[in-house]
């Protein structure tokens, strides 16, 4: 069974710090990995995705993936009010693109 | 870009009642349509995936006869969730995915359903 672990957190950061997220998954074949953000009561928005190894870079939104490790982490820096959410992680694999999500990490950025 | 528009975004119902959620892709062609389901603080739970023209496959452990998806046309996809009872109160979220687009962004806005 495909699985995919976060720490729900919560996890505070103070405004300005850097938020650092981190999700872990099962499936060795796994091709592709995604970051959402979902306020309470909203569907998910997607932040960021990467299929490669190593660092992508977008704003102040970075993810780093490792598939050695089959670790995939989220790091927001210049932390805003406006970023305390629940960050989901999803990975993907097949053709048809079926998402594994993570259970979450809340997040709180404390003005 | 692509928007997919779910609707209703809210909507309470009796007992033993029926209540259909639509999903449509409002500028492009969904192929394919994601069901999910997520109960307070856990994550999106896959019920079904369906496709254009077939029948829709069910996750272990949905009950096909209870939640009915329909995916007549390529803009369109419904879930019904027949005879409802309260433990059926969720958020119900459809995502759909383009075939020449390699992101996953194109998630409807949601329904909470709630069965008194």
């Amino acid at each position: 069974q495909k699985e995919v672990e976060q720490n729900s957190g919560p996890l505070s950061v103070p405004e300005g710090a850097i938020a650092s997220l981190n999700c872990t998954y099962s499936d060795r074949g796994s091709q592709s990995f995604f970051w959402y953000r979902q306020y309470s009561g909203k569907s998910p928005e997607l932040i960021m995705f990467i299929y490669s190894n190593g660092d992508k870079e977008d704003g102040r939104f970075t993810a780093q993936l490792n598939k050695a490790s089959q670790y995939v982490s989220l790091l927001i820096r210049d932390s805003q009010p406006s970023d305390s959410a629940t960050y989901l992680c999803a990975v993907g694999s097949g053709s048809a693109r079926q998402l594994t999500f993570g259970s979450g990490t809340q997040l709180t950025v404390l003005p | 870009g692509a928007v997919v528009s779910q609707h209703p975004s809210r909507v309470i119902c009796k007992s033993g009642t029926s209540v259909k959620i639509e999903c449509r892709s409002l500028d492009f062609q969904a192929t394919t349509m994601f069901w999910y389901r997520q109960f307070p603080k856990q994550s999106l739970m896959l019920m079904a995936t369906s496709n254009e023209g077939s029948k829709a496959t069910y996750e272990q452990g949905v009950e096909k006869d209870k939640f009915l998806i329909n995916h007549a046309s390529l803009t369109l996809s419904t879930l019904t969730v027949t005879s409802a009872h309260p433990e059926d109160s969720s958020f119900y979220i459809c995502r759909s995915r383009r075939e020449d687009m390699n992101t996953e962004a194109f998630f409807g806005q949601g329904t909470r359903l709630t069965v008194v």
